[in-house]
This record gives structure tokens, sequence and C-alpha cells, in this order.
């Protein structure tokens, strides 16, 4: 069964603490790997894709990885308005892009 | 720019009353999902639509029916609200052409009493 796990649950950091936010898939020919953003209240904003092992993207203070069974979301020296969930999801099949989504890591930095 | 629009955005419902959930979107795409979004569980998807005219089942499509007249809307409706059904619900859309991210609405929170 095609899964997405996502680890911690919850992550609270003091503001310029770097970490990481894991994302294990067990996906059937993986087409890319996604990452977005929720704050309360909102819908997911996209991140970031990433289409092959060893691929990396960077955005600010936030960097995508990934290998052939799980991705990181890398965050250096987070800001208070650094915190959200986060969320990564598998594109699994072709045709429309059926995303399977892992629960979330929600985020807190504390300045 | 607008990108996706969900109207409304609270609702809440009795036990056994039907409503529809109604997504825009502004961005030509050909693709448009509904998901939902429970505690613990992730986003799940209901149905979603390759074109106008066409519709599919997703993960958890039970209790729901969709129409895509439009190729701009995409509507969710729920013939017979139950307590389950409870649950903030998100509509996306996005491109053709390999791997696309999807665009998500600010979603509607439902409530069945």
């Amino acid at each position: 069964e095609d899964q997405v796990t996502q680890s911690p649950e919850a992550l609270r950091l003091q503001e310029g603490e770097s970490s990481s936010l894991n994302c294990s898939y067990t996906v059937s020919g993986l087409r890319g790997l996604f990452w977005y953003r929720q704050d309360p209240g909102k819908g997911p904003e996209f991140l970031f894709t990433l289409y092959s092992a060893g691929e990396e993207k960077e955005k600010e203070r936030l960097k995508a990885t990934l290998t052939k069974k799980e991705s990181f979301l890398h965050i250096t020296a987070p800001k208070p308005e650094d915190s959200a969930t986060y969320l990564c999801a598998a594109d699994q099949i072709q045709g429309a892009q059926k995303l399977v989504f892992g629960q979330g890591t929600r985020l807190t930095i504390n300045p | 720019n607008a990108g996706v629009t969900q109207t409304p955005k609270f609702r809440v419902l009795k036990t056994g009353q039907s409503m529809t959930l109604l997504c825009a979107q502004d961005m030509n795409h050909e693709y448009m999902y509904w998901y939902r979004q429970d505690p613990g569980m992730g986003l799940r998807l209901i149905h979603y639509s390759v074109g106008e005219g066409t519709t599919a089942k997703g993960e958890v499509p039970d209790g729901y029916n969709v129409s895509r007249l439009k190729k701009q809307n995409f509507l969710l409706g729920l013939e017979s609200a139950a307590p389950s059904q409870t649950s903030v619900y998100f509509c996306a859309s996005s491109s053709t052409g390999g791997v696309q991210p999807q665009h998500f609405g600010d979603g509607t929170r439902l409530s069945i009493l």
C-alpha cells in the first residue's frame, strides 16, 4: 500500500535553532515528492517539487532533499514566521496527479 | 489574482440535510480535486476531475457526489449529511504536462450536528 509518513508530529524550536523534518514514503513509481506549508485556517501552499534521488531545492531558510526512501526539509536559523504545519505528498500515478499526503509536522519557532 | 476560491467558508448542517460546496479556479487548469482534512489523518482525496465533464473517485468517495460542468468550477455535494462528514474540505487544481503542483483553496469548514 502506498504510504507517506512524516516525523516528528510536532517540533518546537528556539529562533535560530536549525533542524530537519522527515518524510518517509513507500510509493511505487514515484514521479515527484512535494512539500507544502499550511498556516492555521488556510490551504496548503506549495513550496517544492523533488523528482529524483539526490535532488535538492532551496528557498530562503528551507532546503528540501530527496533519497530513494525519504525526503528531508531542513530549516536553517528559523524565525517565528516559519511556524506552520509542513506537509509532504507523493505523486503516485500517471494522468491526474493523485497525491498521497503525510499527516504533517507542526513546527513552532519560539522567539 | 484569486487562484482557487471556495464557498462557503463555514457551514453548519443537521444530519440528513444536503448541501453543495463550490470551487472555482481562474488559472485555466485541467485537473481539479476535492480533499478532506481530519486531525491525524492528513489530506484524503474524495473525488477528482481530469477535465470538463469528467469525474473520478478518489480514496474516500462514499457519501459524496461531484460535477464538473464548466472547466473552472468543481462542485462537491453531500446528499444526506452525516456527523462523520464533519471535516475541513479543500479544493485544489493543477495543470497538465508532467508533474505539476496542486494549488489549494483556503477550505470550507463543515460541521454536521
